[in-house]
């Protein structure tokens, strides 16, 4: 069984470019939800993906953006860097409604924007 | 909108010694409760759950509702429980957690 792969690793972008961020879901979770993790705080949430399709959504703005692929695997886009947008970025993947030990998270992908 | 308080950045303590870290949370509804621990250089990972009351390498967790409380025990410390603590709750289920700030345990020897 696969655990959650989340790439890059690092990466350091200028304000007002774009990223995108990507995430490999464990086998056999059909649903990935992405936190933002400032340094120093908890990490906050950003959306969640089911079926392909955005299933909630926290307190983040529309240039904060993803996709989920039909293998479950997903991306998180950010138009318009802000400096404020530095931070670790987390996925978890899951089995929606059933929450057991397999909510799982990647070791994440820190985001330095200058 | 719910809300979790972690209102310790840092717990020092010594080895065998108790250690409490305080997690208050506000909700509505009723919620699922969590506590999940990252080691350095590891992966967030989950240490317990409310539901399932149990304990995990020594650690307790009693849901107080009245005080909308959620505060990890562990009765003897250990060198190996150092990391970071979240508090976390997710409500209806619905695979969106919302953490606290976090709380550092650092165990002295």
């Amino acid at each position: 069984e696969t655990g959650v792969t989340q790439s890059p690793t690092h990466l350091i972008k200028t304000r007002g470019q774009q990223v995108t961020l990507r995430c490999s879901s464990q086998s056999g979770h059909n649903t990935v939800s992405w936190y933002q993790q400032a340094l120093g705080q908890g990490p906050q949430f950003i959306f969640q993906y089911y079926r392909e399709e955005e299933n909630g959504r926290g307190n983040f703005p529309p240039r904060f953006s993803g996709l989920q692929f039909p293998n479950y695997s997903s991306e998180l886009n950010v138009n318009a860097l802000e400096l404020d947008d530095s931070a670790l970025y987390l996925c978890a993947s899951s089995t929606l409604g059933v929450f057991d030990y397999g909510y799982t998270f990647g070791s994440g992908t820190r985001l330095t924007v200058v | 909108a719910q809300r979790v308080t972690q209102p310790e950045k840092l717990l020092s303590v010594f080895k065998g010694a108790p250690v409490e870290l305080k997690c208050n949370y506000s909700y509505s509804g009723s919620p699922e409760l969590f506590w999940y621990v990252q080691y350095s250089r590891q992966r967030l990972q989950l240490l317990l759950r409310h539901i399932s009351r149990e304990s995990i390498k020594g650690f307790t967790a009693d849901l107080n509702k009245g005080e909308t409380s959620f505060h990890l025990k562990k009765p003897f410390a250990q060198e190996e429980d150092s990391a970071m603590y979240y508090c976390a709750l997710d409500k209806a289920a619905g695979n969106k957690l919302t953490f606290g700030g976090g709380t550092r345990v650092l165990v002295k020897p």
